[in-house]
């Protein structure tokens, strides 16, 4: 067990459709992490926070967007859903968000659109 | 910006089999290089990592030695067993603009019989 948790486990929902994706870090961490993978594309980095405030993009669409509250949870919302965002998406969590840091995974969400 | 690149799977091994997947690096400096694993319907985790050339990073019979002469991180194990069936991500981070962003590379998948 990571340390790291994200809900739902499962989403299924239509084209069109907006979703949004939950997760809890590791305690004490501080920076959050998302990404995407699926068979094509393999693991694409999307986006970084640390303590709230975004650190880093990667590749993620103008249709998607996420936060992290000062709780330290952060949320990946997924708009105008296509038949293509089907795919895992994972949270990660570090201490510091530094080059230097392990990141903790959390067991992912499966989303399908249809 | 800096990436990884891994060998493509599958690897198909017999249990006690020698291990090598190859993983080499283009980086503008020296970042810390990673081994995560992905068994399957997990998250990611982390296997070793090297925070510098010539470290040695090791875990659970797993070893990759930081070469930057050849830029590579290759992990070994000297002898698989059937547990170790999971997929393989080389990842580094690279510095951009007073952030750090996480590549990793597209995955092996290792099979091992019994």
């Amino acid at each position: 067990d990571s340390g790291v948790t994200q809900t739902p486990k499962h989403l299924i929902t239509a084209t069109g459709q907006r979703v949004t994706l939950r997760c809890s870090p590791r305690s004490g961490d501080l920076s959050v992490y998302w990404y995407q993978q699926s068979l094509d594309q393999g693991l694409q980095f999307l986006i970084q926070y640390y303590n709230g405030e975004e650190r880093a993009k990667g590749n993620i669409l103008e249709r998607f967007s996420a936060q992290q509250f000062p709780d330290l949870h952060s949320e990946l919302n997924l708009s105008s859903l296509e038949l293509g965002d089907s795919a895992l998406y994972f949270c990660a969590s570090s201490l510091l968000g530094q080059g230097t840091d392990t990141q903790y995974f959390g067991p992912g969400t499966r989303l399908t659109v249809l | 910006g800096d990436s990884v690149t891994q060998m493509e799977g599958p690897v198909t091994l017999s249990e006690e089999a020698f291990l090598t997947i190859n993983c080499t690096y283009t980086a503008t400096g020296y970042p810390s290089l990673f081994w995560y694993v992905q068994y399957p319907g997990e998250g990611l985790q982390l296997l070793l990592k090297a925070t510098k050339a010539d470290d040695k990073g090791s875990n659970k019979g797993f070893e990759a030695t930081y070469r930057k002469e050849t830029t590579s991180f290759h992990l070994e194990k000297g002898s698989v067993q059937v547990s170790d069936s999971a997929v393989y991500f080389c990842a580094l981070y690279y510095a951009s603009g007073g952030s750090y962003i996480p590549t990793f590379g597209r995955g092996t998948s290792l099979i091992v019989h019994p």
